[in-house]
């Protein structure tokens, strides 16, 4: 069965302490791994898809990256707007179920 | 362009009761998902809809059931509610076909509290 393992569950961070986020999978093929922010009372919003090891994508302060057993989330000099929820999830291929991980909750601190 | 709709923000129920949770997708959009969050357990995936087609069911009893319409618009019931059926539960909308590594576009959620 696919698993997703997220870790630290929970990071708090002073203003502008850069830090990353991990994301381990283990799947069946993979046909893409997902970033996605919550926050509070809100469903999850799309942050980044990767499709290969090796792959990259960065937005604003936010930059992720793949490798073929897990994925990192770069956040450099973090503002307090930034504290979420952040979950990762994983697509097999074949028509298989997507798997989310059950997330970091990011607190920044001003 | 609207986004995902999901309708009742709040409910709250009484075991044993069942429960329909409604969800409109992004126009245009034809696969539906729902999925249960609890603190615990993060999200589950319950089923997904496609063509009024149910592709894909994930590992809950047989009281979790939903459905598409031919508009795209889905819902989904529980019937004989146990106080663990007390969740967050979302709704998700893609464009195109299930499993074709699209990104989800949630709703806000129902919150569903079962005393």
């Amino acid at each position: 069965e696919d698993q997703v393992t997220q870790s630290p569950e929970a990071l708090r961070l002073q203003e502008g302490e850069s830090s990353s986020l991990n994301c381990s999978y283990t799947v069946s093929g993979l046909r893409g791994l997902f970033w996605y922010r919550q926050d509070p009372g809100k469903g999850p919003e799309f942050l980044f898809t990767l499709y290969s090891a090796g792959e990259e994508k960065e937005k604003e302060r936010l930059k992720a990256t793949l490798t073929k057993k897990e994925s990192f989330l770069h956040i450099t000099a973090p503002k307090p707007e930034d504290s979420a929820t952040y979950l990762c999830a994983v697509e097999p291929g074949g028509y298989q179920k997507v798997t989310f991980g059950t997330g970091t909750k990011l607190q920044v601190i001003p | 362009k609207a986004g995902v709709t999901q309708t009742p923000r709040y409910l709250i129920k009484t075991r044993g009761q069942q429960v329909t949770l409604s969800c409109s997708p992004i126009s245009g959009h034809r696969s539906v998902s729902w999925y249960q969050q609890t603190p615990g357990q993060g999200l589950q995936f319950l089923f997904e809809y496609f063509s009024e087609t149910q592709r894909n069911k994930g590992n809950f009893p047989g009281r979790f059931s939903g459905r598409q319409f031919s508009n795209s618009r889905s819902e989904m019931n529980v019937s004989t509610l146990e106080l663990g059926d007390s969740a967050l539960y979302l709704c998700a909308s893609s464009p195109g076909t299930p499993n074709s590594g699209e990104k989800l576009f949630f709703g806000s959620g129902t919150q569903l509290s079962v005393l």
